[in-house]
């Protein structure tokens, strides 16, 4: 039980254009997931926290307008990266909480800004 | 503010021994401690989460403690075999906001 899912699993993109990476719980409800962000060789650092039906809480630096977040179910959080520039190329990655202070892991999003 | 530190930052040991991989953290006031495992390119496997009230967890060839007072958890990995090769993260809950602070993992190689 516990499984988190994201899609696509690596994207492609032209610089300027939007991508859409989606995290699902498959198999509990989620009341908040969470969004990181993981650059080659470092850890992973959180960049918003989504609670169904409200607004996203985004983390000190990150940029609300360029990074979409959309909780519209118990189920699935989306992450739009709008006009995507090579510098936004990463490994993001989404949890679920199932229980307060028990998150779980999908298996990452590659993007790569052309 | 909450700091997670790992060391060593990388550690190649011959297939076989037995090791310990090190964590501390600033901010004794946490909720659970966890460790995952991350192969290259790929997402988090949970290894052992620790809840408050415990002091250690285990899993097969894998033991964590953790002693909060010192700050401090630390991952077993007993009879190492080169499959346990990757970065092992170390996070801990910040109390009452349920937000995960990652270390920037070990990365450990089994030499065969």
């Amino acid at each position: 039980g516990a499984v988190v899912s994201q899609h696509p699993s690596w994207v492609i993109c032209k610089s300027g254009t939007s991508v859409k990476i989606e995290c699902r719980s498959l198999d509990f409800q989620a009341t908040t997931m969470f969004w990181y962000r993981q650059f080659p060789k470092q850890s992973l650092m959180l960049m918003a926290t989504s609670n169904e039906g409200s607004k996203a809480t985004y983390e000190q630096g990150v940029e609300k307008d360029k990074f979409l977040i959309n909780h519209a179910s118990l189920t699935l959080s989306t992450l739009t990266v709008t006009s995507a520039h090579p510098e936004d190329s990463s490994f993001y990655i989404c949890s679920a909480s199932r229980y307060l202070y028990e998150q779980y892991f999908g298996p990452g999003t590659r993007l790569t800004v052309t | 503010k909450q700091e997670v530190t790992q060391i060593p930052a990388a550690l190649s040991v011959p297939e076989g021994e037995n090791l310990v991989l090190n964590c501390s953290f600033t901010d004794s006031a946490i909720y659970n401690l966890q460790w995952f495992r991350q192969d290259p390119g790929k997402g988090l496997t949970s290894l052992l989460l620790i809840q408050s009230s415990q002091r250690e967890q285990t899993s097969g060839r894998l033991n964590a403690s953790l002693d909060k007072s010192s700050g401090r958890s630390t991952l077993y990995i007993a009879a190492s075999q080169p499959g346990d090769s990757a970065t092992y993260l170390c996070a801990v809950y910040k109390n009452r906001d349920d937000k995960i602070i990652f270390g920037k993992g070990t990365r450990l190689h089994i030499l065969p």
